[in-house]
């Protein structure tokens, strides 16, 4: 099984700054990666998928990049809205399994 | 635009089966470009996928919970649903539906329903 870990578990950054996300596979995914955002109580968001792609309606402050066993979520200048959890998510081909990341949480500075 | 609905009862006792149904409005779960899926959530904890199924029934699951999940679909209903048998507390979760899409090798999960908190408890 694949074992997805993020880091830090929680991140704590100032409104306009920079945040930077990071998520590490246990052996290669190739760009097999995808970002989520969960506020309280809410579901999940898909953000980026692909490893690098942004989902449709998700502004471009927030972008993703890596490859293999090493990725990366940038959010370029951090709104209000965007102090919440985030999960990175893999699929593995064979044996076919889908697993997240156990998450970081943003927190506000 | 695409909507997800779970149902069910939120109180399940100990040693039985959690059912759960989750229906799509606003576009077809006979898509040929999607798989829908189940993911739970337990509080305070992060996301666990279940198990995964096609329009056409084809299924697949987590290894770690296979022995005792049960995805179908009714087409008929726009519907798909979740069975898990024996369950326990450590059951207890939010359990969420999603649209799965499968590009080459990557899938991913847009959008979501906005999730149903089953307890486990006698």
């Amino acid at each position: 099984e694949i074992v997805m870990t993020q880091s830090p578990a929680t991140l704590s950054v100032s409104p306009g700054e920079r945040a930077t996300l990071s998520c590490r596979a246990s052996q290669s995914v190739s760009s097999n990666l995808a970002w989520y955002q969960q506020k309280p109580g809410q579901a999940p968001r898909l953000l980026i998928y692909g490893a690098s792609t942004r989902a449709t309606g998700i502004p471009a402050r927030f972008s993703g990049s890596g490859s293999g066993t090493e990725f990366t979520l940038t959010i370029s200048s951090l709104q209000s809205e965007d102090f919440a959890v985030y999960y990175c998510q893999q699929y593995n081909n064979w044996p076919p399994l889908i697993t997240f990341g156990q998450g970081t949480r943003l927190e506000i500075k | 635009q695409l909507q997800l609905q779970e149902s069910g009862p939120g109180l399940v006792k100990p040693s039985e089966t959690l059912s759960l149904t989750c229906t799509v409005s606003g576009g077809s779960i006979s898509s040929s470009s999607y798989y829908w899926g189940w993911i739970r959530q337990p509080p305070g904890k992060g996301l666990e996928w279940i198990g995964s199924i096609y329009y056409s029934g084809s299924t697949y699951y987590n290894p770690s919970l296979k022995s005792r999940v049960t995805i179908s679909v009714d087409t008929s209903k726009n519907q798909f649903s979740l069975k898990l048998s024996s369950v326990t507390a450590a059951d207890t979760a939010v359990y969420y539906c999603a649209r799965q899409l499968r590009v080459a090798a990557n899938e991913w999960f847009d959008p979501w329903g906005q999730g149903t908190l089953v307890t486990v408890s006698s």
